[in-house]
């Protein structure tokens, strides 16, 4: 079965900071990963998603930058975080080798405040 | 533009009714349809799903129905339990694309 990570569990940090959140999956080869943003009474809004390392597609333009260094590793960041970034952040795996391309498996999530 | 939306943002139901919970979509590509569910800060997981060739797929005590011409689909928990208290998101596909509601917060009052 799909086992996602993503650390740090939650973070505070000042505008105009950095951003870095990491996203491992287990239990499966050639995933897609997703990275998607819940902000406080919204939905889920796909931020980036991934198809392969060094792929990445972005679905909403901003101060947002996602990378694939490796198959089962997916980096959020950011240069200068504002104040719109705060929400939750969520890593998602769909498909690969053991897996349907029709579901999607979430991890834990971070919480980022942005103050 | 949001393709997949849920209008309710809330529901009550006391134990033991129906609890439906409605999402509609714009995207006549859509081939794919699944519901979640997700406590406060947990990611979501994964509840039933229904591809677009179907109109009804049911699973334990949730059912959900799938009406192409109207691009809608419901969720349908019976009984409802206290458990079931969460916030529900449906969710769409096409090819590697999900696109998300805005969710629907359920309250199962005991």
């Amino acid at each position: 079965s799909q086992t996602i990570h993503q650390w740090p569990a939650t973070l505070v940090q000042p505008v105009g900071s950095p951003l870095s959140l990491e996203c491992t999956v287990e239990g499966t080869s050639n995933p897609n990963l997703y990275w998607y943003r819940q902000a406080a009474g919204r939905g889920l809004q796909l931020l980036f998603y991934s198809v392969g390392i060094g792929q990445i597609s972005s679905e909403v333009p901003q101060n947002l930058s996602a990378s694939r260094p490796q198959d089962r590793q997916f980096i959020l960041s950011s240069k200068k975080l504002l104040l719109s970034d705060s929400g939750f952040y969520l890593c998602a795996q769909g498909g690969g080798d053991y897996a349907s391309y029709n579901e999607q498996f979430f991890g834990p999530g971070t919480r980022l405040t942005v103050l | 533009d949001q393709q997949v939306k849920q209008n309710s943002p809330s529901l009550s139901v006391q134990e033991g009714r129906i609890s439906i919970l409605n999402c509609d979509y714009t995207n006549s590509m859509f081939d794919y349809f699944l519901w979640y569910k997700k406590y406060p800060a947990e990611g979501p997981t994964f509840l039933i799903s229904i591809s677009s060739i179907k109109d009804k797929n049911e699973d334990g005590r949730f059912t959900v129905f799938l009406n192409k011409s109207a691009k809608h689909l419901s969720l349908h928990i019976v009984p409802s339990q206290p458990g079931d208290s969460a916030v529900y998101f449906c969710a769409a596909s096409a090819g590697n694309q999900f696109y998300f509601g805005t969710g629907t917060s359920l309250t199962v009052i005991p």
